[in-house]
């Protein structure tokens, strides 16, 4: 079964306004990664965060990750018309021996659009 | 200069017939990943290569055969294509497995379309 689940399945904002998008997972992970998709292209990293760090920052993008819930958000400020793309998150399974040890497991994504 | 470049960019074919999409990388990474994205978005891991040798191999029916000439390529070959094999196929690198949480550098996707 799919190890992320994205939440919503899609988030419809006006520029400048703040997007929060939410991941949850099964199983213990190494890390955990989000992609942003532009439409017709392929995937591109946005940002990593391991299972022992809580948060990280990246421009602006922040994400959060809450092992105890198994959970991440990721949250992007003062959005632009570009930031228009798919937003998936992608976990790195932990335990050896596991499905998803070493792979990357993406979720199905959110669909964000920023109306200028 | 593109990192991952895949070709073709688009696969029209008809039932029963097989066909390649080749990818390569000039990033000097030495693991190489296959994915399918359906028409939902959902990505779904195939096949994945470091330095040539086959780590990851899931649940994909034996008409799809990956091939890793070297560390620089890796193709895909699709023999007896099915309408359910219509997809977007993306070829990604990375610099080492998925463990040591190398992030991964996807192409721009071939779209397959099976009539």
């Amino acid at each position: 079964s799919q190890q992320g689940e994205e939440d919503p399945q899609a988030l419809s904002i006006q520029e400048g306004e703040n997007a929060t998008m939410n991941c949850s997972y099964k199983t213990s992970i190494n890390n955990l990664q989000w992609y942003r998709q532009n439409s017709g292209r392929g995937l591109v990293h946005l940002i990593l965060i391991r299972s022992n760090e809580r948060e990280k920052h990246s421009g602006r993008l922040r994400v959060t990750l809450d092992t105890s819930k198994k959970s991440s958000s990721l949250l992007i400020t003062a959005s632009r018309a570009a930031d228009t793309a798919s937003y998936f998150c992608a976990t790195v399974g932990a335990n050896a021996g596991g499905t998803s040890y070493g792979k990357l497991t993406f979720g199905q994504g959110t669909i964000l659009t920023v109306h200028p | 200069d593109t990192a991952v470049s895949q070709t073709p960019k688009y696969l029209v074919t008809q039932m029963g017939n097989d066909k390649s999409i080749k990818c390569e990388q000039n990033l000097g990474h030495d693991t190489m990943y296959w994915y399918k994205q359906d028409s939902k978005k959902f990505l779904k891991i195939m096949f994945s290569y470091n330095n040539k040798e086959l780590i990851i191999n899931e649940t994909v029916p034996n008409r799809f055969s990956p091939k890793s000439p070297d560390k620089a390529h890796l193709n895909l070959h699709i023999n007896s294509l099915e309408l359910g094999d219509s997809a977007v196929y993306f070829c990604a690198s990375s610099q080492g497995t998925g463990v040591l949480g190398s992030p991964l550098h996807f192409g721009n996707g071939t779209r397959l379309t099976v009539t």
